[in-house]
């Protein structure tokens, strides 16, 4: 079964800087889809970025980017100049192919943003 | 992205009585929807997989006649909580996932409180 550890419960950061959330999985597939979801106080998830396993090039949104070492199948999400709204649960996720596949969560990580 | 309306927000109900929540795909046609639970603090934990015109998936150690889910039409899907309990208070949320695109779209989260 597909695991996704998220090792650290908590991070903060100053305001514009960056900050590296980490997250590892476990799966035996070789094509497969990861996310990182950001969930406010407000509890609507929201998609942060997704990275295709089948890619090389690591994905990039704005101040999001990601790291993506399949062989250690390891997904890091780095925030570049931290923002006070950048502040919430993260939520790193795991899916294989297709519409019927679920979702698999990691344990989040509550990121403070300090003024 | 994709709209997904999920009613009411929030609930409160008495215990022994029964509540719906309803989750709807406002702009396509979602043949699959998941629900999840979410306890204070915690990640998202998967109930159980809606499948339109068929029994959901239900995942180990959910009480299928305790969650009931019917997905009676490809926009929408319905959990109902059957004779709540305390314990069954919850932010509960559902998703779906467009077959060509992997990336889960989610609705917007019902808080229960069962008294």
């Amino acid at each position: 079964a597909q695991t996704v550890t998220q090792s650290q419960p908590e991070m903060s950061v100053q305001e514009a800087e960056t900050v590296t959330l980490s997250c590892t999985y476990d799966t035996s597939e070789s094509d497969y889809y990861l996310f990182w979801y950001k969930q406010p106080p407000s509890r609507q998830m929201i998609l942060v970025i997704r990275q295709e396993a089948y890619k090389q090039q690591n994905a990039t949104e704005n101040r999001f980017s990601v790291n993506f070492q399949k062989a250690a199948k390891s997904f890091s999400l780095k925030i570049s100049d931290s923002q006070l709204g950048d502040a919430a649960m993260y939520f790193c996720a795991y899916t294989g192919q297709g519409g019927s596949e679920k979702l698999v969560f990691g344990k989040g990580t509550k990121l403070t943003v300090n003024p | 992205g994709a709209v997904v309306s999920q009613h009411p927000s929030w609930v409160i109900c008495k215990s022994g009585t029964s509540v719906k929540i309803e989750c709807r795909s406002l702009d396509f046609q979602a043949t699959t929807m998941f629900w999840y639970r979410q306890f204070p603090k915690q990640s998202l934990m998967l109930m159980a997989t809606s499948n339109e015109g068929s029994k959901a998936t239900y995942e180990q150690g959910v009480e299928k006649d305790k969650f009931l889910i019917n997905h009676a039409s490809l926009t929408l899907s319905t959990l109902t909580v059957t004779s709540a309990h305390p314990e069954d208070s919850s932010f509960y949320i559902c998703s779906v996932k467009k077959y060509s695109n992997t990336e889960a779209f989610f609705g917007q989260g019902t808080r229960l409180t069962v008294v």
